[in-house]
């Protein structure tokens, strides 16, 4: 079965630090990706996609990401992170094979501490 | 302004009775999706749709029912079947039917058992 992978479950920063989110994803086929994120109180909205092209991404607020095909994994990065950063963040994966299917990870809790 | 509109915010349910949970939107898209998210599980796939009159199951259907009879509505039933349905549940829709269109989310309704 398909299923998208978020190993770190929750990640504790100070401001200003380096950020990198792992996820994972099994699935032979051709794929979309994407990153949600959920500020608390809020609704899931997009930080960045993959549909195809150059495999790294470049999203709001400073995100990235980059698609490693050989290794099924699309790591979120932000070079440096601020308080507002503070979210729960989301992978999801477009399956082609099922064109409206997205199944997502477990999410990753950021926590910056100011 | 176009969204996703979720209704009720907070609904409670009696052992043995179904709720059904209202989803509306009104930004013409093809594909609307039901997500349970659990603290720590993300968001788990309940049902989508590519079309009206077509739908299909998720990966934790069971206990659950949708019914897509217009384009701009995504109806999920929680019927006594569903023994663990306390939870917080979102409805999203995505443009066409490729894989790379991103889904846009409602802001959820959170279902407790009396």
């Amino acid at each position: 079965a398909q299923s998208v992978s978020q190993h770190n479950h929750h990640v504790i920063l100070s401001e200003a630090a380096s950020l990198e989110l792992g996820c994972n994803y099994s699935y032979g086929g051709t794929v979309n990706l994407f990153w949600y994120v959920q500020y608390p109180g809020q609704h899931l909205q997009l930080l960045l996609k993959y549909f195809s092209g150059d495999p790294l991404v470049k999203g709001i607020k400073g995100f990235e990401a980059e698609f490693i095909k050989s290794k099924f994994s699309f790591n979120l990065r932000k070079p440096s992170v601020q308080w507002s950063d503070t979210a729960e963040y989301f992978c999801a994966v477009g399956l082609y094979s099922s064109a409206s299917k997205i199944i997502f990870g477990s999410g990753t809790r950021l926590s910056i501490r100011p | 302004d176009g969204g996703i509109t979720q209704s009720p915010k907070y609904l409670f349910r009696k052992e043995g009775q179904n709720v059904t949970l209202s989803c509306e939107q009104n930004l013409n898209h093809d594909a609307m999706y039901w997500y349970r998210q659990d603290p720590g599980q993300g968001l788990r796939l309940i049902y989508y749709s590519q079309i009206v009159n077509d739908f299909q199951k998720g990966d934790i259907a069971e206990g659950y029912s949708v019914s897509r009879e217009k384009k701009e509505s995504f109806p999920l039933t929680v019927t006594s079947a569903q023994k663990n349905p306390t939870a917080f549940y979102l409805c999203a829709s995505r443009a066409g039917q490729g894989a790379g269109q991103p889904q846009h989310f409602g802001d959820g309704t959170r279902l407790s058992i009396l």
